[in-house]
């Protein structure tokens, strides 16, 4: 079954404590994609990758780490969480040719910050 | 700014009622454009795209949308609502200026009352 899977996919940590939520797809996709939902703000980026070894920064990267070394796995790095992260996050992959471009999500984590 | 508006936080509609979400967008270039559902405690699901060709285009469970290019508007339709259809939908788009960078807007509610 194609598919995107997260992990963890809840989490309550403290201030400061490194942590890391792995997110794997398995269709080959070459973009991948963080983003956090907070209410009222919709779903903003934090960072994507095009291919392995590409990444770049969306628009609230401020506190995450990514790294792309094989094209199925992209986790998102959190060095020293604060309560302002608290959220829920999403992985998401695309395939980025021809008429394609719809992401496919992943279920979710929801990360609690005190 | 590059950006997407949804304009209502909420609607609400009938069952069995036409139903109509709005998305407008201000980017640059021609955008790729995009629908999405998101149901209680689940990911978001892909639901229809505009990539080229007709404006008029057919998602999953009946839903439509209809690209205006000189409105700038994108918005989502179904001519007769479902209680199930009840969930946030957001409306996204990428510029095609080679960034990649997925816009999402803030997302609209929507209620179908039996």
């Amino acid at each position: 079954e194609a598919q995107v899977t997260q992990n963890p996919r809840y989490l309550i940590t403290v201030t400061g404590k490194k942590l890391t939520v792995t997110c794997s797809q398995n269709m080959n996709h070459e973009y991948m994609s963080w983003y956090r939902q907070d209410p009222g703000l919709g779903l903003r980026q934090i960072y994507y990758s095009m291919n392995v070894e590409v990444t770049d920064k969306g628009d609230v990267p401020e506190g995450y780490k990514v790294s792309r070394k094989e094209k199925r796995n992209f986790p998102l790095i959190l060095e020293s969480p604060s309560p302002n992260q608290t959220s829920l996050y999403f992985c998401a992959s695309t395939l980025t040719s021809g008429t394609h471009y719809e992401q496919y999500f992943g279920p979710g984590t929801r990360l609690t910050v005190t | 700014a590059q950006s997407v508006a949804q304009p209502e936080d909420q609607v609400n509609v009938a069952e069995g009622n036409p139903l109509t979400v709005k998305c407008t967008y201000s980017v640059s270039g021609n955008p790729y454009l995009f629908w999405y559902v998101q149901y209680p405690n689940r990911g978001l699901q892909f639901l229809l795209k505009y990539i080229t060709g007709d404006n008029l285009v057919k998602g999953s469970y009946g839903f439509e949308a209809e690209f205006n290019k000189s409105q700038t508007s994108f918005h989502l339709k179904k001519p007769s609502a479902l209680v199930s259809d009840s969930a946030l939908y957001f409306c996204a788009v990428i510029p095609t200026s080679g960034t990649y960078k997925y816009i999402f807007g803030t997302g609209t509610r929507l209620k179908v009352l039996a």
